[in-house]
């Protein structure tokens, strides 16, 4: 019962590096989200999926690209890393739509130096 | 705009004291409001849901309270415990589309 999983838990990375996020879930959910989480600020959506082959961007997009190729997995690709990405990334699926009875992963703590 | 403002930032409690946290919001049209716990180092998990026809629901020892008129709700906790330590997030969702609006978090620690 992993529900959703991410990886790597901790990473830092030099300005200019690209990486990949990855977020799995095994709960044959159809909507799948990356958030980031900064200090004092709540949640903000950065793309989302409802489904396999269909993305979309969410309220900060930019800097990041997502794909969804199979039902199951949601990598968050950083393109050309900078310090203003340092934050945590959390992945969340849902059943029923975006925003619905998320599941969270445990996220992903990103230091950019 | 969209805003969900939260009450205290931070809170100390003693072990079996009770507590309310406040949440204010300026979301429109609403469609429903979550409270969601945040344990260091992990994701947030839902306590509970209401509807704008809502004005109370309980899940254990956290109750949620919900004014619609004054876009307004409360969650109280009772006899708070050591595991009750965490953040404490009210996320509102809008009536159409996917977005929700996050309020930064209450931060509250349990003392023994």
């Amino acid at each position: 019962n992993a529900g959703v999983t991410q990886t790597p838990k901790f990473q830092v990375l030099k300005t200019g590096q690209s990486m990949t996020l990855q977020c799995a879930q095994d709960m044959n959910h159809e909507y799948m989200s990356w958030y980031r989480q900064d200090p004092g600020m709540g949640l903000r959506l950065i793309h989302y999926s409802v489904g396999a082959g269909i993305t979309d961007q969410g309220e900060v997009p930019n800097g990041y690209n997502v794909s969804r190729s199979t039902t199951e997995d949601f990598p968050l690709r950083l393109l050309s890393a900078a310090p203003s990405q340092t934050s945590v990334y959390f992945c969340a699926s849902s059943y029923s739509g975006i925003g619905d009875g998320y599941t969270f992963g445990s996220g992903t703590r990103l230091t950019v130096v | 705009k969209n805003q969900v403002e939260q009450s205290p930032q931070s809170l100390i409690i003693l072990e079996g004291k009770n507590c309310t946290l406040q949440c204010n919001y300026t979301v429109s049209p609403f469609s429903n409001l979550r409270w969601y716990k945040q344990d260091t180092g992990r994701g947030p998990v839902s306590l509970t849901i209401m509807t704008f026809s809502e004005n109370t629901k309980s899940n254990g020892r956290y109750t949620a309270t919900l004014d619609a008129d004054t876009k307004q709700s409360s969650l109280h906790i009772t006899a708070s415990q050591l595991s009750d330590s965490a953040s404490y997030i009210c996320v509102v969702k809008i009536q159409a589309g996917n977005m929700l609006t996050f309020g930064g978090g209450t931060r509250l620690m349990v003392k023994p």
